[in-house]
């Protein structure tokens, strides 16, 4: 069965900083794995998916994925944060069904 | 087009009673999958409807169970109220059925068994 795991279940950066967080999924099968953002009480919006078409993904509000075979990870990325990234973040892989990571508190300083 | 709407909202309800949450999906989306959050288990998958038919099903007990109507319109049940069953409620909706399509969130549903 797939899943994921997400290193990390608390990340603080200043803002202007790198974000990275972590992500490494297992799957018997070549996996379709997403990013989702979570806000405070709202529901989760996709940031970006890999589908196996290319192993550097781009989402939305300057994140991207880089989906890495030989480490089974798929990190997110974001060269510079901003206040507004602040949220939870949660990796996810499918494979007739949504299998979640436990999800990871991104804390952006000032 | 508008979103993944949920109602209600909010709830509150005792222990033992029942429970019906409603979801509309986007416009032209044919599949609704339902997920519960807690702080404890996380987002766990409890059932996926396409075209009126219940496609998958996560590993929950029989008192939750789900439905799905001619305008792709879905209701998830709970029956006989647990403490633990407050949680956030989340649907989603998306064109098909299968691994590829992207699934949109609603805002949830918060239901609080006191």
């Amino acid at each position: 069965a797939q899943s994921v795991t997400q290193l990390g279940s608390h990340v603080s950066v200043s803002e202007g900083a790198l974000v990275l967080l972590r992500c490494n999924y297992s799957s018997s099968v070549p996996p379709y794995l997403f990013w989702y953002v979570q806000y405070p009480n709202q529901g989760l919006q996709l940031l970006l998916k890999y589908t196996s078409a290319a192993t550097l993904v781009k989402g939305i509000n300057g994140f991207e994925a880089e989906f890495k075979k030989s480490e089974t990870s798929f990190h997110l990325t974001k060269p510079s944060a901003h206040m507004s990234d602040a949220a939870e973040y949660f990796c996810a892989v499918t494979n007739n069904d949504m299998r979640f990571g436990a999800g990871t508190r991104l804390t952006v300083k000032p | 087009k508008a979103g993944v709407t949920q109602t209600p909202r909010y709830l509150i309800k005792t222990r033992g009673q029942q429970v019906t949450l409603s979801c509309s999906p986007i416009s032209g989306h044919r599949s609704v999958s339902w997920y519960q959050q807690t702080p404890g288990q996380g987002l766990q998958f409890l059932f996926e409807y396409f075209s009126e038919t219940q496609r998958n099903k996560g590993n929950f007990p029989g008192r939750f169970s789900g439905r799905q109507f001619s305008n792709s319109r879905s209701e998830m049940n709970v029956s006989t109220l647990e403490l633990g069953d407050s949680a956030l409620y989340l649907c989603a909706s998306s064109l098909g059925s299968g691994d590829a399509y992207e699934q949109y969130f609603g805002p949830g549903t918060r239901l609080t068994v006191t």
